[in-house]
């Protein structure tokens, strides 16, 4: 069974452009979840989707946004980028019941300059 | 309210010596405990916890969760350079799939 894949695995970008990343879940996963890890703040919780709806969101400022599509893949969009952005984006899926364990697809190395 | 506290914040071992790392958290609404591995890319899935008492084990890894005194352990056996590594336990709570995450004990095996 394939893992989570992501794309790009790496991005470098200037600051006050716009970035999309994506995410494809493991097969059957419906539920994608998107974090943010850095040095300073270590992993946070950007969102997740399930059955292409948000259903829960972390407190990020709302440049930060994501969709999922019928197929469960994902994408997340960063808008009009700050160099405090930088940071690995990792994606995460799972069957979305109750107790459902997360897996982790290899990330997305955005750099801002 | 969803805080998760790791100790220690690094460790440094000798090969094949036993390590135990530990993880507390808050109560509030708290459904799940899981343990990641990760190295220089992505986390890792190694356990979840749910009941508490119950160990789960594979191969020379362990955990468990005491829901009582609000803490897990993951003890590692026999520790080989391999195992050097950022482990991370993230909580998750009942209603939704967030998994809140410590700040990780960065683990150094010695050869």
């Amino acid at each position: 069974k394939a893992g989570v894949t992501q794309t790009p695995r790496y991005l470098i970008k200037t600051r006050g452009q716009q970035v999309t990343l994506s995410c494809s879940p493991i097969s059957g996963h419906r539920s994608v979840s998107w974090y943010q890890q850095t040095p300073g703040q270590g992993l946070q919780f950007l969102f997740e989707y399930f059955s292409e709806t948000q259903r829960n969101k972390g407190n990020f400022p709302g440049r930060f946004s994501g969709r999922q599509f019928s197929n469960s893949r994902s994408e997340m969009n960063v808008s009009t980028l700050e160099l405090g952005d930088s940071a690995l984006y990792l994606c995460a899926s799972s069957l979305g019941g109750p107790a459902g364990e997360q897996y982790f697809g290899p990330g997305t190395r955005l750099t801002v300059t | 309210e969803d805080k998760v506290v790791q100790s220690p914040l690094s460790l440094v071992v000798h090969e094949g010596d036993t390590v135990t790392l530990n993880c507390s958290y808050e109560v509030t609404n708290f459904r799940s405990l899981l343990w990641y591995k990760q190295e220089k890319k992505a986390p890792t899935f190694l356990f979840m916890l749910t009941s508490s008492g119950i160990e789960k084990k594979s191969g020379r890894l362990s955990s468990i969760l005491d829901k009582k005194e609000l803490f897990s352990i993951l003890n590692i056996t026999a520790t080989q350079t391999g195992d050097s590594a950022i482990y991370l336990c993230a909580r998750r709570n009942f209603g939704n799939e967030k998994l809140t995450f410590g700040t990780g004990t960065r683990l150094t095996i010695i050869p």
